[in-house]
């Protein structure tokens, strides 16, 4: 079945430090890939989305590309504050499905140090 | 931006009783919504998409009539878990997509402890 594997956390970083979250995914057919963020006690919210093979979601200066070669999602971040500070999950869905249904990476927890 | 509220955030109930958990849609209609259990830790795994003037259709594993959801309306959505145990304990979340958009909001969640 499809699948979403994303490195584990926490990710500990500096202030101004570059960010990288890996991700990839199993899947039959071409999905719409994600990253939604949860900053503490909030919903999730969408950061960025990538529809096709090699579109480049980008976001508050967090960028992902679609690279169907590799499978991945990967999120990047070239210089992090503290308010970056949160949970991330990358999320694959294919919307001529059941829009809204949605797999899920198991999330990565973000700490960025003063 | 949309946005979707559950009630309650935090909640503690005794083994054997059930527990109600609401999802609203503030400032849009949903006529889909979804509940997603999340374990410590873990995935978010879809338990179920809840269809407003019909039934719920519920993801392969999960019990039907432990987790009843009811659409009462285009901005409601109830999931009650029925005579829960300690292995219920979760966070709970829903999403609804705005009619009019393919975005999808999610609630801020509901931890359940059953004890």
């Amino acid at each position: 079945g499809d699948s979403v594997t994303q490195m584990e956390g926490p990710v500990t970083l500096s202030e101004e430090a570059f960010l990288t979250i890996n991700c990839t995914y199993t899947a039959t057919g071409y999905p719409s890939l994600f990253w939604y963020v949860q900053y503490p006690g909030e919903g999730l919210q969408l950061l960025l989305k990538a529809t096709k093979a090699d579109d480049k979601g980008s976001n508050k200066g967090f960028e992902a590309t679609y690279r169907k070669e590799t499978t991945s999602f990967h999120l990047e971040k070239g210089s992090v504050q503290v308010s970056d500070s949160a949970v991330y999950f990358c999320a694959l869905s294919f919307p001529t499905d059941s829009w809204g249904k949605f797999q899920f990476g198991a999330g990565t927890q973000v700490v960025v140090t003063p | 931006g949309a946005v979707v509220s559950q009630h309650p955030s935090w909640v503690i109930c005794k083994s054997g009783t059930s527990v109600k958990i609401e999802c609203r849609s503030l400032d849009f209609q949903a006529t889909t919504m979804f509940w997603y259990r999340q374990f410590p830790k873990q995935s978010l795994m879809l338990m179920a998409t809840s269809n407003e003037g019909s039934k719920a259709t519920y993801e392969q594993g999960v019990e039907k009539d432990k987790f009843l959801i009811n659409h009462a309306s285009l901005t409601l959505s109830t999931l009650t878990v029925t005579s829960a145990h300690p292995e219920d304990s979760s966070f709970y979340i829903c999403s609804a997509p705005p009619e009019t958009s393919y975005e999808q909001y999610f609630g801020p969640g509901t931890r359940l402890t059953v004890t």
